[in-house]
């Protein structure tokens, strides 16, 4: 069965320095997402992508955040100058179509200390 | 924009017991409603959804909800809870912009 990959799957980084999580979508399917899962709190919405743009994103979406889809299999998240509060648990996902369910990846567990 | 309200942090039952799951929605729209499920340490898995049709819905591992629009509502049941049932629950529904919205979601503990 298809699945959603993600690398790595925690990644420790000190605070300031740049990271990029990646994540391998299911092959056929053409919208692509993050969230993100802080430590006992809910699972939030981050970014969608479709036909290499950014379809939507958050108010927790800002400027240090960036998606790339650099070749036709990847889609990465870059985080610019990490900060301690963006440690959490990220997970990608993809769908089908635009209002099909959502696959998730197991997360990158990210560290900022 | 559209919401969930997942009733109840922690709802523990004895193995073998009815398992139900509170899930409470808000929206202007006919909503496209789901539950996923997180094993410890792990990604979130698609139990079941809702989307038009017919409104007992059934998914994996003998999971099933009900869509109630008079009640706005989509709660979750398993007639008999299994040990290996044991885990977070997730409602979440469809809003604008492909985003799922979850709810803050309910940890199941099964006694034996």
């Amino acid at each position: 069965e298809p699945e959603v990959t993600q690398t790595p799957s925690h990644q420790v980084t000190q605070m300031g320095q740049e990271v990029i999580l990646r994540c391998v979508p299911i092959s056929n399917h053409l919208y692509f997402y993050w969230y993100r899962q802080i430590l006992g709190q809910k699972v939030e919405f981050l970014v969608s992508f479709y036909n290499n743009e950014i379809s939507e994103k958050s108010e927790i979406f800002d400027d240090q955040f960036s998606v790339e889809r650099p070749d036709g299999s990847n889609f990465t998240l870059k985080i610019r100058s990490t900060k301690l509060e963006d440690s959490a648990m990220y997970f990608c996902a993809s769908s089908e179509t635009s209002l099909s369910e959502q696959y998730f990846g197991p997360g990158t567990r990210l560290t900022v200390t | 924009a559209q919401s969930v309200t997942q009733l109840g942090s922690h709802v523990s039952v004895s193995e073998g017991a009815l398992v139900l799951l509170r899930c409470n929605y808000s929206s202007s729209v006919p909503p496209y409603l789901f539950w996923y499920v997180q094993y410890p340490n792990q990604g979130l898995q698609l139990l079941l959804k809702y989307t038009t049709g017919a409104t007992l819905v059934k998914g994996i591992n003998g999971f099933e909800a009900e869509f109630k629009k008079s009640e706005t509502s989509f709660h979750l049941t398993k007639p008999s809870a299994h040990m290996s049932d044991a885990a977070e629950y997730f409602c979440a529904i469809y809003n604008a912009g492909n985003m799922l919205t979850f709810g803050g979601g309910t940890r199941l503990m099964v006694k034996p």
